[in-house]
């Protein structure tokens, strides 16, 4: 029963390159969440999808950050032309729907990304 | 404002004993869920508790019992019988009914670390 997958676990880039971030989702999950964790900070929503649709992206930078869940495969997390602020750990959480038991988040073990 | 506040950086417990982290948290959503979510050096995030704003009763989970105080919109985490196993970061996370889906915001979190 495999939770929900994140890779590249660990991920360097350098300024200017691009970063893909991969999730799958637990099975049967058909939300994905994805969160930035910044050194020394809590966890900060960025995105939230279903199959196909962004539903919600308030937390998303407004350049260079890009999130699909295409209906085959898993979700991504593009981030463009990276900078040093980028470096965080990305977090990927889902859940089975709306509504489902207590809405608990499932999530992955992350993705950590340094931009030299 | 901020809506979810832990005011603990850090917090040191004598193994055996127990030990409340706060967590504070504003919202006008009548409809609410708080969660406490747990994360080791290793980095992944692991849920320990949820409480419902409708819920009569504070929540347990073995160890781990919430002290709900709606009318201060309080959450505090109590962990009994602390194990040196429990040295991590917390976090306290609220979601919110008019919010997308499960979309949570964290609190910063309480660096717990239980000595011997």
């Amino acid at each position: 029963n495999a939770g929900v997958m994140q890779n590249p676990r660990h991920l360097v880039r350098r300024r200017g390159q691009e970063a893909r971030l991969r999730c799958s989702p637990m099975k049967g999950h058909s939300h994905v969440y994805w969160y930035r964790q910044l050194p020394e900070e809590g966890l900060k929503f960025m995105v939230y999808l279903q199959k196909e649709n962004i539903i919600d992206e308030s937390g998303m930078p407004k350049e260079r950050f890009s999130a699909e869940f295409p209906k085959e495969g898993p979700s991504i997390l593009r981030i463009q032309q990276v900078v040093r602020g980028d470096s965080a750990a990305y977090f990927c959480a889902s859940t089975p729907g709306q509504g489902a038991n207590t809405g608990e988040l499932f999530f992955g073990e992350g993705s950590r990304l340094t931009v030299l | 404002a901020q809506k979810i506040t832990q005011t603990q950086p850090g917090m040191f417990v004598q193994e055996k004993e127990a030990v409340t982290l706060d967590c504070t948290y504003d919202t006008s959503d009548p409809s609410y869920g708080l969660f406490w979510y747990k994360q080791p050096s290793s980095g992944e995030m692991i849920f320990l508790i949820y409480q419902g704003s409708y819920d009569q009763q504070n929540a347990t989970e073995g160890r781990y019992s919430l002290n709900f105080q709606k009318a201060r919109k309080s959450a505090n985490l109590v962990i009994s019988a602390s194990q040196l196993g429990d040295s991590a970061m917390y976090f306290c996370a609220m979601r919110e009914r008019g919010g997308g889906g499960n979309k949570l915001t964290f609190g910063t979190g309480t660096q717990l670390k239980v000595e011997l």
